[in-house]
Formats: C-alpha cells, structure tokens, sequence
C-alpha cells in the first residue's frame, strides 16, 4: 500500500538549533517526494522536491532533504531554525504525473526563543 | 511564482444551504486541479480531481453528488457544498498543476467552513 508517515508528531526545538523531521514512505514506483509548510489557517508551500538525480536536494528558505532508497526516506534538514519556521510540516509521495500525492500526517514544529 | 487563489478564505453557513468556492490560478493554465479536505490537526485527504472540460473523478468515500465540482476554464475550478450540514464543517484546500511536465503542485490559502 502507498503510505506516508511522519513519526514526530510535534517538536520542539530552540531558535538557532538544528532540526530534522522524518518521513518514510511506501510506494511500489519510483516516488516523487516532496515537503510542504502550512501556516496555521493557510494553504501549502513547497519547500523542496525530489524527482531523480542528486539524492540531497535544496530548497527554499534554507532547507534540505535528502532521499536514501534504501530506508525508504526523506528527511528534512534545517542547520539552525529560526522562529519564523514553526509551522506545521508535511511530508509527501506521489508518482510519475505527480497528481495525486499521497501525505503524512504532518510534523507540528514549535521553535523557543 | 505560480499562484493559486481560493475563495472565500472562510465562510459560515447554515446548515441545509450550499457553498460556492472558487480556486483560480492567477498566472498559470491549469488543466488539472485537486480538491482537499483537511480535518483539524490532520493531514490533507483528496477528495476529487479536477479535469478542464470534463467530469471531476472522485475518491472513494466522497459522494459526487455532495461535493459539486466543475472546472469550466483553464484558469478556474468550483467546489460546491450542497445542502451544508455540520459534519462538513472543515478546511478545504485547492490544487493545481501547470501544463508543463513535472509541474509540482501549487495549493491555494483554504477555506474555513463552519456550518451552523
């Protein structure tokens, strides 16, 4: 079954720490992977995408992920956040069209002062 | 960037009435556009696809007749709630992808949905 998971529901973290959010999937194709930002009471911001090619792939506002095959994953890296990036995060899947992708159930992040 | 715009952002109704929402993308041709619903502090569920010019396809669970969608341009994708009730009370995202290949996803701000 197609399936995307996020274990950390919530995290907390202080402004300037370094951060990851974890994703791993199920998917029987070559996945397309990506991770989006919500705001509370807004829509979703692609922060990154991955297709093919370099499996660290960079994206806005001074994230990374990176793809690793053989655990299924697609973690989200930050080296130091900012207050700014509490946000709930959400990982997801889909296949070669990219239409319907498949999403975590979202990783709530709360950064301290 | 590629834009899409909903509305309303948020809309209170009484129950047994319908709800109009509009998703456009503003400076992109969307042949395909997607409708979520997203429950509080859950993820996204696709309820439909959206498909320009013909009939929307929609997951299983959603009733068609419920959630009315058209897509009548390139530019414009409707989700009607018919005969509102509480239950439908939710936040719902639209989508959509450029013509281009590979075209990742643009999601519009939502919808808050209270039916009363």
């Amino acid at each position: 079954a197609q399936s995307v998971t996020q274990p950390d529901i919530h995290i907390t973290v202080s402004e300037g720490a370094s951060l990851e959010l974890r994703c791993n999937y199920s998917y029987g194709a070559t996945p397309y992977l990506f991770w989006y930002v919500q705001s509370p009471g807004q829509g979703l911001q692609l922060l990154l995408k991955y297709f093919s090619g370099d499996t660290l792939v960079q994206g806005i506002k001074g994230f990374e992920a990176e793809f690793k095959r053989s655990q299924s994953s697609f973690n989200l890296r930050k080296p130091s956040v900012h207050w700014s990036d509490a946000a709930e995060y959400f990982c997801a899947v889909g296949g070669g069209n990219t239409d319907k992708l498949i999403f975590g159930t979202g990783t709530r992040l709360q950064v301290f002062p | 960037g590629a834009v899409v715009s909903q509305h309303p952002s948020w809309v209170i109704c009484k129950s047994g009435t319908s709800v109009k929402i509009e998703c456009r993308s503003l400076d992109f041709q969307a042949t395909t556009m997607f409708w979520y619903r997203q429950f509080p502090k859950q993820s996204l569920m696709l309820m439909a696809t959206s498909n320009e010019g013909s009939k929307a396809t929609y997951e299983q669970g959603v009733e068609k007749d419920k959630f009315l969608i058209n897509h009548a341009s390139l530019t414009l994708s409707t989700l009607t709630v018919t005969s509102a009730h509480p239950e439908d009370s939710s936040f719902y995202i639209c989508s959509a992808r450029g013509t281009g290949g590979r075209s990742p996803l643009h999601f519009g701000n939502g919808t808050r949905l209270t039916v009363t």
